[in-house]
Formats: C-alpha cells, sequence, structure tokens
C-alpha cells in the first residue's frame, strides 16, 4: 500500500515560476521527506520535516506539514528546466524504525 | 565514492526463470531495502533488512526473496512465482533509524521475454 497520495499528478510550468506539490498521508508520522527522480534514475533526498515543525526551508525549496490534516506541500521558486523530474513524499510512521512509505509522485516539467 | 551499487542496469529474464539483482553498499548502513516501480508510478516496498541477518516483508513480498549475509550486501531474487515481475527495480540503504536518509542506487530494469 502507499502511505502518501501526491498532487497534482503532473504539472508544467515555465522557467522562472513557482512550482507547488501536495502530499496527502494516512497515518500518523513521525518524519515526511521529499525525494526527487530523474527519468530512469535514482531518488535523491530533498528536504525532511519533522512532525513536530509547520514549516522548513533549504535554498530554493520550501516545505509546510499540516498533521491535522494529514498533509504537507513542496514549494519549489524560481524553477530551472533542471528541477524537471518526479517528485515523491515519504513518510516513517511510529513504531516502523526507518521504514518509508512513498506517494505516487508529481511529473514536474519545467520549459525555458 | 561512496553509494550503492546496483547489477545489472538491464536484465531480461525468460518465463520460468528466478533472477537475482546485485546491491552492494559501502556507507556502512544497516538497514537496506528492495523497491519496486512501475512505470509513472510511485514506490512500493519489496523486502528490508534493519541488520545483518534479518529482515522482514514489505507490502510486495509475494514472489521475491532476499538474504543479508554480510551488512554491505541485500541481494534480491525475483522467482518464477512473480507473475509481473517486468519493473523498475531500487535498491536503497540508510542508518536505520527513524528520520534518517535513504539513499538510493541507480536501479535495474527487469524485463521478461
Amino acid at each position: 500500500s502507499q502511505q502518501g497520495e501526491e498532487d497534482p499528478q503532473a504539472l508544467s510550468i515555465q522557467e522562472g515560476e513557482n512550482a507547488t506539490m501536495n502530499c496527502s498521508y494516512k497515518t500518523s508520522i513521525n518524519n515526511l521527506q521529499w525525494y526527487r527522480q530523474n527519468s530512469g534514475r535514482g531518488l535523491v533526498h530533498l528536504i525532511l520535516i519533522r512532525s513536530k515543525k509547520r514549516e522548513k526551508h533549504s535554498g530554493r525549496l520550501r516545505v509546510t506539514l499540516d498533521t491535522s490534516k494529514k498533509s504537507s506541500s513542496l514549494l519549489i521558486t524560481a524553477s530551472r528546466a533542471a528541477d524537471t523530474a518526479s517528485y515523491f513524499c515519504a513518510t516513517d510512521a511510529p513504531g516502523t524504525a526507518s521504514k518509508l512509505t512513498f506517494g505516487t509522485g508529481t511529473r514536474l516539467q519545467v520549459t525555458l | 565514492d561512496g553509494g550503492i551499487t546496483q547489477s545489472p542496469k538491464y536484465l531480461f529474464r525468460k518465463e520460468g526463470q528466478n533472477v537475482t539483482l546485485s546491491c552492494e553498499q559501502n556507507l556502512n548502513h544497516d538497514a537496506m531495502y528492495w523497491y519496486r516501480q512501475d512505470p509513472g508510478q510511485g514506490l512500493r516496498l519489496i523486502y528490508y533488512s534493519q541488520i545483518v541477518n534479518d529482515f522482514q516483508k514489505g507490502d510486495i513480498a509475494e514472489g521475491y526473496s532476499v538474504s543479508r549475509e554480510k551488512k554491505e550486501s541485500f541481494p534480491l531474487t525475483v522467482t518464477s512465482a512473480q507473475k509481473n515481475p517486468t519493473a523498475f527495480y531500487l535498491c536503497a540503504s540508510s542508518r536505520g533509524y527513524s528520520g534518517n536518509t535513504i539513499y538510493f542506487g541507480e536501479g535495474s530494469w527487469l524485463t521478461v521475454v
């Protein structure tokens, strides 16, 4: 089963615009992470937010977390063509140690 | 360089054959994982191991088997019992506690011919 559902499934924007992706999950969590995947490659970690935090920034990335709504959003500001990739949220729940459950992903296309 | 090495990158399997995908890490991580990804889909957990000589089933373990005889190695066997094995397989590792980052290999494409 997949814990998270990303929305939208696909997003196309122009370079310089902001991209916002949303993730909803089903059960309580310890942490939520966002990963990026270029086509046909492995995933790369972007950012982690702990369940007690509401917002976290890293460079052009901004993550928010609303545990009452079981949702998170990833904002990429001033997007670049190189940001074109799929983005996944991943959660680990209490009692599951290091086991991560991934969402279905958002495919982001940034055009020049 | 430290990292996770998966091999082979591309593998073709005939109906009824077992195949084994290799995964080696030199990050000194305790935990290792196998995920399956179907085209345009998310990742689904097949098996994971938090320590040598121990592993647990994930969400879709049927038709797969693993071993963890060494800390750095976590091979995955796709058996003939797996009826739809064509997919992209990703191996990963982590330090093994909640909230840590998972590091991924570059993946292996398995196609049934």
